[in-house]
């Protein structure tokens, strides 16, 4: 079955620190999605990338990072530079059988609740 | 372009009860997702919707149903509430089964 791990529960930062969550993920299938979301306090889920298992290719988006590697299953997000509004809990998710049509289902991690401090 | 709407924002019920949420997906969007989320925890699949039926289920018991309207509109009903049901409901849409997944702002649900 498939499995999400986000061993961070917490992390404080001081802002213009760079910072990077841990993603490390379980499946059998060999097509799959990973995604990281970010949660303020608000509650409501912000999608930040989707990532495809074909794909290894490292990416950056602005301030944001994110390292995938199949050889350690691992999916890792750095935020450079971390200002106060990247305050939240961050969420990795991983999507199965995606070539099946039979659904997106979303499997989440525990969350890793960021604070950057001034 | 209107995201992802739930309604009600909060809501407070006793044990026992039934209760109905309700989802409008993101204009465009065809399929509607409904996850759980305990406090401190990552959001549970319960199911999801396409073409107005189930396509996939999580592990939840039969209290919890669903339905989706030609609109692509959905519903989470949960019946006989139980105080384990507290948390906070997330309904998320997409364009067909493949897409990526856009979330509303939640309904929290206090059972006592």
């Amino acid at each position: 079955a498939q499995k999400v791990t986000q061993a961070q529960t917490e992390i404080s930062v001081v802002e213009k620190e760079d910072v990077t969550l841990d993603c490390v993920y379980e499946t059998r299938d060999t097509t799959y999605y990973l995604f990281w979301y970010k949660q303020p306090p608000s509650g409501e889920l912000v999608f930040l990338i989707r990532r495809n298992s074909f794909d290894e290719q490292n990416e950056i988006s602005g301030r944001y990072s994110w390292n995938f590697q199949k050889s350690t299953s691992s999916f890792n997000f750095t935020i450079t530079a971390s200002q106060v509004v990247d305050s939240a809990v961050y969420f990795c998710a991983l999507s199965e059988n995606i070539l099946t049509g039979g659904g997106n289902k979303l499997t989440f991690g525990t969350g890793t609740q960021l604070k950057v401090e001034l | 372009d209107a995201g992802v709407t739930q309604s009600p924002t909060h809501l407070i019920k006793t044990r026992g009860q039934q209760v109905t949420l309700r989802c409008s997906p993101k204009s465009g969007h065809d399929t509607v997702s409904w996850y759980q989320q305990a406090l401190g925890q990552g959001p549970q699949f319960i199911f999801q919707y396409y073409e107005e039926e189930e396509r996939q289920r999580g592990n939840f018991p039969d209290r919890f149903s669903g339905h989706q309207f030609p609109n692509y509109s959905s519903e989470l009903n949960v019946n006989a509430l139980l105080l384990g049901d507290s948390a906070l409901y997330l309904c998320a849409s997409s364009t067909g089964l493949a897409d990526e997944q856009y979330f509303g702002p939640g309904t929290r649900l206090t059972v006592t």
